[in-house]
């Protein structure tokens, strides 16, 4: 495997399921974040761990729970969630130190359907 | 704030004529910015970026973006559009701090008609 690499690409899941998303990188980059996309919406970035340690959390909802077990994982758990946050949750990484304007390099994605 | 605006949802031009799609930013210190395309149902794929240097940045695909100081901008451009073009285009500043934490556009419909 190569690059960013996201399971599972489509989830259908009902509102008191559990379920989670996993993303991995095969780069070495030593950043990773969260990002859902709506439809006719900008990217929200959602979480930022770097060094695997949380530095950014942009007032998500308790029913969203980042875990980065090392700097090649990085998981999206998710409880009673709502319709609302049906979207496509995109994973990427990143060189971010020693300097940060280096790339992000993107998964293709787990489609998400909350009904 | 760091902050990026594309002014179009849409761009629209016909196969083998060149294309622009805006972005203008807003930073405090010096800017590092960045270009993205998405295909349908995909994730985002770099395109290129400006650190430093020269103001005509050379990416993938045959695209390029030229970063304007005075004008704040980075438009991307391409001499001769392929219907194969057609995609969402996003443009990006790196934000203050050394996460590494990019803020994206709105993003750009390039629609390139045969």
């Amino acid at each position: 495997e190569t690059g960013v690499t996201q399971t599972p690409r489509h989830l259908v899941m009902g509102m008191t399921n559990k379920k989670s998303l996993k993303c991995e990188q095969h780069l070495g980059h030593n950043a990773m974040y969260w990002y859902k996309q709506s439809a006719k919406k900008p990217l929200e970035l959602m979480f930022v761990y770097s060094l695997e340690e949380r530095v950014e959390n942009n007032s998500v909802p308790s029913r969203f729970s980042p875990e980065c077990p090392n700097s090649s994982h990085l998981f999206l758990h998710l409880h009673t969630l709502q319709p609302e946050d049906s979207a496509l949750y995109l994973c990427a990484s990143s060189q971010a130190r020693p300097v940060a304007y280096n790339e992000q390099f993107f998964g293709p994605g787990t489609r998400l359907t909350v009904l | 704030a760091q902050s990026v605006a594309q002014p179009e949802d849409q761009v629209n031009v016909a196969e083998g004529n060149p294309l622009t799609v805006k972005c203008t930013y807003s930073v405090s210190g010096n800017p590092y910015l960045f270009w993205y395309v998405q295909y349908p149902n995909r994730g985002l794929q770099f395109l290129l970026k400006y650190i430093t240097g020269d103001n005509l940045v050379k990416g993938s695909y045959g695209f390029e973006a030229e970063f304007n100081k005075s004008q704040t901008s980075f438009h991307l451009k391409k001499p001769s559009a392929l219907v194969s073009d057609s995609a969402l285009y996003f443009c990006a500043v790196r934000d203050s701090g050394n996460t590494g934490k990019l803020i994206f556009g709105q993003g750009t419909t390039l629609q390139v008609k045969p």
